[in-house]
């Protein structure tokens, strides 16, 4: 069974200065990991993915992560960031060929100015 | 429309009320599903239908009833809710016959129940 830990549940960072969202997984097998943002009154929606292809993902808004199998992690970043980030970014994990998603607990990203 | 849409997106009912979601996707997809998202607990999973027929129902309380009549419609019918049953529900839906099950998400609908 899969698992999905996403390490502090609020980070602060100024306008301008880099995002980390941390990301440790675990898996059976090699899994399909993503990225979701939620901004306040609405669903999901997807920054970005990693199927085993190449281990540094890009996705929108700047935003990218990189897929590290020794660490078993899939740590998102940022290097500018900007008012309009702030919302709560969830970090997700799929075995292969399993219709379902496990996400981690959240983390709720604020943007000082 | 586009997407995935979920209605209404906000409702109250008492704890002897009968209610029901509304979701629908107009993205072509296999299979839907019903997520839970309270305050600091992680997305649980509820429901999950796959080409119609239900593959997934995660130990939920049976006063949740999902039906899918079509792979573009989804329902949770409730009643007899509990207060604790209070929080927003998401829609989802994905193409199963993709490699990766990238799931796209409705606005939610934010159940408050007195």
């Amino acid at each position: 069974a899969q698992s999905v830990t996403q390490l502090g549940s609020h980070v602060s960072v100024s306008e301008g200065a880099l995002v980390l969202l941390r990301c440790n997984y675990s898996s059976s097998v090699p899994p399909y990991l993503f990225w979701y943002v939620q901004y306040p009154n609405q669903g999901l929606q997807l920054l970005l993915k990693y199927t085993s292809a190449a281990t540094l993902v890009k996705g929108i808004n700047g935003f990218e992560a990189e897929f590290k199998k020794s660490e078993t992690s899939f740590h998102l970043t940022k290097p500018s960031a900007h008012m309009s980030d702030a919302a709560e970014y969830f970090c997700a994990v799929s075995d292969r060929g399993d219709e379902k998603l496990t996400f981690g607990t959240g983390t709720r990203l604020t943007i000082i100015p | 429309e586009t997407g995935v849409t979920q209605t209404p997106r906000h409702l109250v009912m008492g704890m002897t009320n009968k209610k029901s979601l509304k979701c629908e996707q107009h993205l072509g997809h296999n299979a839907m599903y019903w997520y839970k998202q309270s305050a600091k607990k992680p997305l649980e999973l509820m429901f999950v239908y796959n080409f119609k027929e239900q593959t997934e129902n995660n130990s939920v309380p049976s006063r949740f009833s999902p039906e899918c009549p079509n792979s573009s419609h989804l329902f949770l019918h409730l009643h007899t809710l509990q207060p604790e049953d209070s929080a927003l529900y998401l829609c989802a839906s994905s193409q199963i016959q993709d490699s990766y099950n990238e799931q796209f998400f409705g606005p939610g609908t934010r159940l408050t129940v007195l």
